[in-house]
């Protein structure tokens, strides 16, 4: 099952420089899409999400951009930090549906 | 800040052996989840339960697992005879229950390990 894919499974950036993270849905049926962010060891934390009505969203340094047309959602961070180096998921989910389905996830590395 | 707790952090078990895990949602979430990542793996939904009953279940959640709230704070996950392919890190998760798109809040996991 890969309705939700992040096709880099790593990221290396330099410090200040933008970070931008991809994933691709297969299903025409997510409507709401959200950015986790992942250290070893502990539970994803929530970065920023986005609703289909939307094309973009900001929230500080992150910015999800939505292209439903391409099924494609973006996640950019500028600038970016040594702390931002985590595993970084998307997750998406439909309808009436609670249940988050998950990317494999980009592991973002940003090099002082 | 209110966050979601679990307990334990680790637990060995040995292959058909009951386990529950433990989880403190966050005090005034009405919704509550539970996911399961296998190592090397995707985050997977197993659960989400919802006024004292399971509100949706993936086909991952078979007859061998149960949840519970056997408190106004606790929520729990019981695995009844544990597998070696159950080895893996369980997230609790709980939402506010008001609105259809809200974020989810994860706790740090249990790392399951069945021998």
């Amino acid at each position: 099952d890969q309705q939700v894919k992040q096709n880099s499974p790593s990221l290396s950036v330099q410090e200040g420089r933008i970070s931008i993270l991809n994933c691709d849905y297969t299903n025409s049926m997510f409507d709401y899409f959200l950015w986790y962010k992942k250290y070893p060891a502990e539970g994803p934390t929530f970065l920023i999400s986005i609703s289909s009505i939307k094309d973009k969203n900001e929230d500080g340094r992150f910015t999800v951009f939505l292209n439903k047309s391409a099924k494609h959602l973006s996640l950019h961070i500028v600038p970016s930090q040594p702390g931002d180096s985590a595993v970084y998921f998307c997750a998406a989910r439909a309808g009436s549906a609670r249940q988050l389905t998950f990317g494999s996830g980009t592991q973002l590395t940003v090099l002082p | 800040e209110p966050e979601v707790t679990q307990t334990p952090s680790h637990q060995v078990t040995q292959m058909g052996q009951e386990v529950i895990l433990r989880c403190v949602p966050i005090s005034n979430h009405l919704y509550f989840y539970w996911y399961r990542q296998i190592l090397g793996q995707k985050v997977e939904f197993l659960v989400s339960f919802y006024n004292n009953e399971i509100s949706e279940k993936s086909e991952i959640f078979d007859d061998q697992f149960s949840v519970e709230r056997p408190d106004g704070s606790n929520f729990t996950l019981k695995i009844r005879s544990t597998k070696l392919e159950d080895s893996a890190m369980y997230f609790c998760a709980s939402s506010e229950g008001l609105t259809r798109q809200e974020t989810q809040y994860f706790g740090p996991g249990t790392r399951l390990l069945v021998l």
